[in-house]
């Protein structure tokens, strides 16, 4: 079954405590992105990479850490949560992004709380 | 930087009526999704508009870009309550490969 796998899909944690989030996709995709959803500010990009040892930033990269050294993962990484931080995290990927041609496949989402 | 704006933010109709709601871009579209979630889950595909004046659909779903493409409507025929949830549009950007998404229409239909 084609997927984009999350974990953990729940997590609560204390300030400066570093974590990682794992996204997994099984579908040979070449674009995978993560974003923050907030209520009011709506689902925003957080890092994306275009491929292998690719990876650029999108509106809100502060705080976040990222990498690509195989295709099918690209955990993210916060090296020191914040409470700012709280927030529902999904990951995507796609065949290429090539200017919005193709659709993106979400995770389930994790839900991460910073106390 | 490009802004996608949705409205409503928030559409409460009764079972069997009619909606639509809108998603406008401020600058040039050049792929413009529509994306449906259930409260607190990931997000689910629904359609993908390019050209000027396409029009796509998919059960009781219609989806347009106009031709100018700046703008883009979802239309949902006779609603139930399968269709509540939030309603998101995206787009990618033409010169780079961020994608941006409008802060999303939430549905409910009132049996």
């Amino acid at each position: 079954e084609a997927q984009v796998t999350q974990n953990p899909r729940y997590l609560i944690t204390v300030t400066g405590k570093k974590l990682t989030v794992t996204c997994s996709q099984n579908m040979n995709h070449e674009y995978m992105s993560w974003y923050r959803q907030d209520p009011g500010l709506g689902l925003r990009q957080i890092y994306y990479s275009m491929n292998v040892e690719v990876t650029d930033k999108g509106d809100v990269p502060e705080g976040y850490k990222v990498s690509r050294k195989e295709k099918r993962n690209f955990p993210l990484i916060l090296e020191s949560p914040s409470p700012n931080q709280t927030s529902l995290y999904f990951c995507a990927s796609s065949l290429t992004p090539s200017g919005g041609s193709y659709e993106q496949y979400f995770g389930p989402g994790t839900r991460l709380t910073v106390t | 930087s490009q802004e996608l704006e949705q409205s409503p933010q928030s559409l409460i109709v009764q079972e069997g009526k009619n909606l639509t709601i809108n998603c406008t871009s401020s600058k040039t579209l050049y792929g413009l999704y529509w994306y449906k979630q259930k409260y607190g889950e990931g997000l689910i595909f629904l359609m993908m508009l390019q050209k000027g004046g396409e029009e796509k659909s998919h059960e009781k779903i219609t989806a347009k870009l106009d031709e100018k493409k700046q703008q883009s409507s979802l239309h949902i025929t006779a609603s139930q309550p399968s269709h509540a949830g939030i309603y998101l549009c995206g787009a990618g950007g033409n010169r780079d490969d961020k994608i941006i998404f409008g802060k999303g229409t939430r549905l409910h239909i009132l049996p």
